[in-house]
Protein backbone atom coordinates (compact mmCIF):
# COMPACT_ATOMS: atom_id res chain seq x y z
CA UNK A 1 0.00 0.00 0.00
CA UNK A 2 1.04 3.33 -0.32
CA UNK A 3 2.80 5.20 2.11
CA UNK A 4 4.61 8.46 3.50
CA UNK A 5 6.67 8.81 6.12
CA UNK A 6 7.79 11.62 7.79
CA UNK A 7 9.71 11.80 10.99
CA UNK A 8 7.73 11.57 14.23
CA UNK A 9 10.52 13.09 16.37
CA UNK A 10 10.18 16.34 16.99
CA UNK A 11 13.04 18.93 15.56
CA UNK A 12 14.72 20.63 18.11
CA UNK A 13 17.41 23.51 16.32
CA UNK A 14 18.58 26.97 17.31
CA UNK A 15 17.91 29.79 15.65
CA UNK A 16 19.77 30.78 12.84
CA UNK A 17 20.66 27.11 11.80
CA UNK A 18 18.98 25.41 8.73
CA UNK A 19 16.59 22.96 9.54
CA UNK A 20 16.19 20.24 7.35
CA UNK A 21 13.24 17.76 7.13
CA UNK A 22 12.36 14.52 5.60
CA UNK A 23 9.56 13.11 3.55
CA UNK A 24 10.21 9.36 2.33
CA UNK A 25 7.42 7.58 0.28
CA UNK A 26 7.18 3.77 -1.41
CA UNK A 27 4.18 2.48 -3.21
CA UNK A 28 3.97 5.37 -5.32
CA UNK A 29 5.08 7.94 -8.31
CA UNK A 30 3.90 10.95 -7.45
CA UNK A 31 3.30 13.43 -10.16
CA UNK A 32 3.78 16.56 -7.90
CA UNK A 33 4.74 17.10 -4.04
CA UNK A 34 4.23 19.12 -1.82
CA UNK A 35 4.94 21.06 1.69
CA UNK A 36 2.67 22.84 3.94
CA UNK A 37 3.14 24.33 7.58
CA UNK A 38 -0.05 23.62 10.04
CA UNK A 39 -0.16 25.17 13.27
CA UNK A 40 -1.84 24.20 16.32
CA UNK A 41 -5.77 23.86 16.05
CA UNK A 42 -5.28 25.46 12.01
CA UNK A 43 -5.51 24.40 8.70
CA UNK A 44 -2.72 23.78 6.58
CA UNK A 45 -1.00 26.50 4.62
CA UNK A 46 0.87 25.62 1.52
CA UNK A 47 4.71 26.39 0.89
CA UNK A 48 5.90 24.75 -1.86
CA UNK A 49 4.99 22.60 -4.88
CA UNK A 50 7.73 20.15 -6.31
CA UNK A 51 6.67 18.53 -10.00
CA UNK A 52 8.58 14.87 -10.71
CA UNK A 53 10.51 16.47 -13.60
CA UNK A 54 12.21 18.44 -11.04
CA UNK A 55 15.12 18.44 -8.74
CA UNK A 56 15.31 21.46 -6.57
CA UNK A 57 12.51 24.32 -6.03
CA UNK A 58 13.31 27.73 -3.48
CA UNK A 59 11.27 30.15 -2.08
CA UNK A 60 12.86 32.98 -0.07
CA UNK A 61 14.24 30.55 2.87
CA UNK A 62 13.11 27.92 1.74
CA UNK A 63 14.30 25.03 -0.66
CA UNK A 64 12.55 21.44 -1.25
CA UNK A 65 14.10 18.88 -3.40
CA UNK A 66 13.01 15.98 -4.69
CA UNK A 67 14.40 12.46 -5.39
CA UNK A 68 12.30 10.45 -7.35
CA UNK A 69 15.07 7.64 -7.48
CA UNK A 70 15.22 7.14 -3.61
CA UNK A 71 11.45 8.25 -3.27
CA UNK A 72 12.14 11.05 -1.02
CA UNK A 73 11.92 15.23 -0.81
CA UNK A 74 13.82 17.50 2.00
CA UNK A 75 12.64 20.24 3.14
CA UNK A 76 14.91 22.79 3.97
CA UNK A 77 14.64 26.48 5.97
CA UNK A 78 18.05 28.38 6.54
CA UNK A 79 18.48 31.17 8.59
CA UNK A 80 15.51 29.53 11.03
CA UNK A 81 13.41 31.69 13.48
CA UNK A 82 11.30 30.75 16.25
CA UNK A 83 8.36 31.79 14.44
CA UNK A 84 9.13 28.86 11.64
CA UNK A 85 8.04 26.65 14.76
CA UNK A 86 5.09 24.69 13.79
CA UNK A 87 4.05 20.70 12.15
CA UNK A 88 5.08 20.31 8.45
CA UNK A 89 3.57 18.12 6.37
CA UNK A 90 4.37 16.89 3.19
CA UNK A 91 1.96 15.61 0.67
CA UNK A 92 2.28 13.29 -2.90
CA UNK A 93 -0.06 13.72 -5.78
CA UNK A 94 -0.81 11.42 -8.22
CA UNK A 95 -2.34 14.09 -10.82
CA UNK A 96 -5.74 13.64 -9.38
CA UNK A 97 -5.66 17.01 -7.43
CA UNK A 98 -5.98 15.24 -4.31
CA UNK A 99 -2.70 15.11 -2.34
CA UNK A 100 -2.41 12.39 0.56
CA UNK A 101 -0.69 13.55 3.57
CA UNK A 102 1.91 12.61 5.56
CA UNK A 103 1.79 12.74 9.50
CA UNK A 104 4.14 15.59 9.66
CA UNK A 105 7.23 16.53 11.67
CA UNK A 106 7.34 19.00 14.37
CA UNK A 107 9.93 21.67 14.21
CA UNK A 108 10.98 23.86 17.45
CA UNK A 109 13.25 26.12 16.69
CA UNK A 110 14.97 27.39 20.09
CA UNK A 111 16.03 31.80 20.35
CA UNK B 1 -3.99 34.99 -1.68
CA UNK B 2 -7.25 33.17 -1.76
CA UNK B 3 -9.07 32.81 1.36
CA UNK B 4 -10.97 29.77 2.66
CA UNK B 5 -13.32 30.15 6.14
CA UNK B 6 -15.31 27.35 7.78
CA UNK B 7 -17.91 28.33 10.70
CA UNK B 8 -18.00 27.42 13.32
CA UNK B 9 -14.48 27.09 14.63
CA UNK B 10 -15.00 25.10 17.60
CA UNK B 11 -18.44 23.58 18.54
CA UNK B 12 -19.25 20.99 21.58
CA UNK B 13 -22.54 19.32 21.68
CA UNK B 14 -24.60 16.56 23.12
CA UNK B 15 -24.51 12.79 21.78
CA UNK B 16 -26.97 12.02 19.00
CA UNK B 17 -27.02 15.60 18.01
CA UNK B 18 -26.18 16.58 14.50
CA UNK B 19 -24.20 19.65 13.57
CA UNK B 20 -23.19 21.82 10.56
CA UNK B 21 -20.13 22.47 9.25
CA UNK B 22 -19.66 25.77 6.74
CA UNK B 23 -17.01 25.85 4.33
CA UNK B 24 -16.80 28.93 2.16
CA UNK B 25 -14.30 30.52 -0.33
CA UNK B 26 -14.27 34.31 -0.04
CA UNK B 27 -12.66 35.68 -2.97
CA UNK B 28 -12.59 32.70 -5.19
CA UNK B 29 -15.01 29.66 -7.02
CA UNK B 30 -14.48 26.45 -6.11
CA UNK B 31 -15.86 23.72 -8.28
CA UNK B 32 -14.42 20.89 -5.64
CA UNK B 33 -13.92 21.37 -2.21
CA UNK B 34 -12.46 19.06 -0.25
CA UNK B 35 -13.07 17.54 3.51
CA UNK B 36 -10.81 15.81 5.56
CA UNK B 37 -10.57 14.82 9.30
CA UNK B 38 -7.54 14.94 11.70
CA UNK B 39 -7.11 13.27 14.84
CA UNK B 40 -4.23 14.44 17.13
CA UNK B 41 -0.51 13.88 15.49
CA UNK B 42 -2.30 12.38 12.62
CA UNK B 43 -2.27 13.26 8.79
CA UNK B 44 -5.18 14.66 6.85
CA UNK B 45 -7.75 11.76 6.23
CA UNK B 46 -9.61 12.59 3.22
CA UNK B 47 -13.30 11.52 4.20
CA UNK B 48 -14.60 13.61 1.01
CA UNK B 49 -15.09 14.99 -2.33
CA UNK B 50 -17.59 17.78 -3.00
CA UNK B 51 -18.85 19.26 -6.24
CA UNK B 52 -21.04 21.41 -6.80
CA UNK B 53 -24.43 20.85 -8.06
CA UNK B 54 -24.09 16.86 -7.53
CA UNK B 55 -23.36 14.39 -5.15
CA UNK B 56 -19.92 14.09 -2.92
CA UNK B 57 -17.73 11.35 -3.43
CA UNK B 58 -17.06 9.70 -0.51
CA UNK B 59 -13.54 7.85 0.01
CA UNK B 60 -14.08 4.42 1.56
CA UNK B 61 -15.06 3.50 5.19
CA UNK B 62 -17.00 6.98 5.16
CA UNK B 63 -20.44 6.82 5.90
CA UNK B 64 -22.18 9.08 3.17
CA UNK B 65 -25.49 8.97 5.81
CA UNK B 66 -23.72 9.90 8.50
CA UNK B 67 -21.41 12.94 7.07
CA UNK B 68 -23.90 14.82 4.52
CA UNK B 69 -22.25 16.84 2.19
CA UNK B 70 -24.00 19.76 0.13
CA UNK B 71 -22.09 21.70 -2.38
CA UNK B 72 -25.11 24.08 -2.80
CA UNK B 73 -22.73 27.16 -5.01
CA UNK B 74 -19.10 27.38 -6.29
CA UNK B 75 -18.56 29.19 -3.22
CA UNK B 76 -20.44 27.18 -0.02
CA UNK B 77 -19.81 23.42 0.76
CA UNK B 78 -21.59 21.76 4.36
CA UNK B 79 -20.74 19.50 6.40
CA UNK B 80 -23.49 17.65 8.69
CA UNK B 81 -22.22 15.47 11.29
CA UNK B 82 -25.34 13.64 11.51
CA UNK B 83 -26.16 11.91 15.25
CA UNK B 84 -23.09 12.68 16.37
CA UNK B 85 -20.93 10.32 18.58
CA UNK B 86 -17.94 10.98 21.05
CA UNK B 87 -15.88 8.97 18.48
CA UNK B 88 -16.92 11.61 15.78
CA UNK B 89 -14.63 13.65 17.59
CA UNK B 90 -11.84 15.40 15.98
CA UNK B 91 -10.69 18.39 13.85
CA UNK B 92 -12.96 18.88 10.61
CA UNK B 93 -10.72 20.72 7.58
CA UNK B 94 -12.05 21.71 4.41
CA UNK B 95 -10.06 22.90 1.27
CA UNK B 96 -11.50 24.45 -1.71
CA UNK B 97 -9.42 24.32 -5.19
CA UNK B 98 -9.92 27.63 -7.46
CA UNK B 99 -11.82 26.43 -10.75
CA UNK B 100 -9.89 29.01 -12.41
CA UNK B 101 -6.30 27.37 -11.37
CA UNK B 102 -5.33 25.06 -13.64
CA UNK B 103 -2.51 23.58 -11.71
CA UNK B 104 -1.92 21.42 -8.62
CA UNK B 105 -1.26 24.56 -6.49
CA UNK B 106 -4.34 26.07 -6.03
CA UNK B 107 -5.69 24.22 -3.33
CA UNK B 108 -6.84 26.55 -0.16
CA UNK B 109 -7.27 25.45 3.23
CA UNK B 110 -9.74 26.30 5.50
CA UNK B 111 -8.81 26.96 9.48
CA UNK B 112 -10.60 23.80 10.47
CA UNK B 113 -13.69 23.27 13.13
CA UNK B 114 -12.67 21.42 16.57
CA UNK B 115 -15.90 19.25 17.23
CA UNK B 116 -16.10 17.81 20.32
CA UNK B 117 -19.12 15.49 21.06
CA UNK B 118 -19.95 14.94 24.72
Amino acid sequence: SQKIEQNSEALNIQEGKTATLTCNYTNYSPAYLQWYRQDPGRGPVFLLLIRENEKEKRKERLKVTFDTTLKQSLFHITASQPADSATYLCALEGGSYIPTFGRGTSLIVHP
Amino acid sequence: GAVVSQHPSRVICKSGTSVKIECRSLDFQATTMFWYRQFPKQSLMLMATSNEGSKATYEQGVEKDKFLINHASLTLSTLTVTSAHPEDSSFYICSARDSAGGSADTQYFGPGTRLTVL
